[in-house]
């Protein structure tokens, strides 16, 4: 375990479903991002939230609907979801490496999620 | 062009051998440089931090050459326990906080 908990590990859903991804952090840290990673494509910056406020939305279309109830939790709201969403969705969580102001990242394990 | 641009290789090496990897970015301003690690189906975890004078962890070393935007990372004496992606970070545009990560460069190291 990271101290990023990530739920469900893999989903499968269909075009038409709703569903939510689950992330929980108890480190302490007051930033939460949502990343996407799909094959042979960097990892895609999706959403930022620090100390709860949405500070960065990544040009994410509207089928992706982050949430932010507080500062150790974040959901991901999926609706009508295209096949070419699927890919690994990875939470993380930052904090401060020392004084140089750089900060490290803990990830989830993520959720694979499979549209259909 | 890519905000951070790797090889993705994959490099194939035999167990002892000493390999490198390159890295370029785009955005001057950037201040802040590390290399993540990820083995397959698994998130990426924290290597190492790149400093400006160069920095060493074990048997891993990495360089920084802010004047060609340039990082490395070089690793001796390989373990098979070594093959994973190699995930080449640097902060964005809009603080320390938001990192922009490469593709990554494979690494195979073989018996």
């Amino acid at each position: 375990e990271t101290g990023v908990t990530q739920t469900p590990r893999h989903l499968v859903m269909g075009m038409t479903n709703k569903k939510s991804l689950k992330c929980e952090q108890h480190l302490g840290h007051n930033a939460m991002y949502w990343y996407k990673q799909s094959a042979k494509k960097p990892l895609e910056l999706m959403f930022v939230y620090n100390f709860k406020e949405q500070t960065e939305n990544n040009s994410v279309p509207s089928r992706f609907s982050p949430e932010c109830p507080n500062s150790s939790h974040l959901f991901l709201h999926l609706h009508t979801l295209q096949p070419e969403d699927s890919a690994l969705y990875l939470c993380a969580s930052s904090y401060k490496l020392g004084p140089t102001g750089a900060y490290g990242y803990t990830f989830g394990s993520g959720t694979r999620l499979t549209v259909v | 062009r890519k905000e951070v641009e790797q090889d993705p290789g994959p490099f194939n090496v035999p167990e002892g051998a000493t390999v490198a990897f390159n890295c370029t970015y785009s955005n001057s301003a950037s201040q802040s440089f590390f290399w993540y690690r990820q083995d397959c189906r698994k998130e990426p975890k924290l290597l190492m931090s790149v400093y400006s004078s160069g920095n060493e962890d074990g048997r891993f070393t990495a360089q920084l050459n802010r004047a060609s935007q340039y990082i490395s990372l070089l690793i001796r004496d390989s373990k098979l326990s070594d093959s994973a992606t190699y995930l080449c970070v640097v902060n964005g545009d809009t603080g320390f906080q938001k990192l922009v990560f490469g593709t990554g460069t494979r690494l195979l190291v073989s018996p």
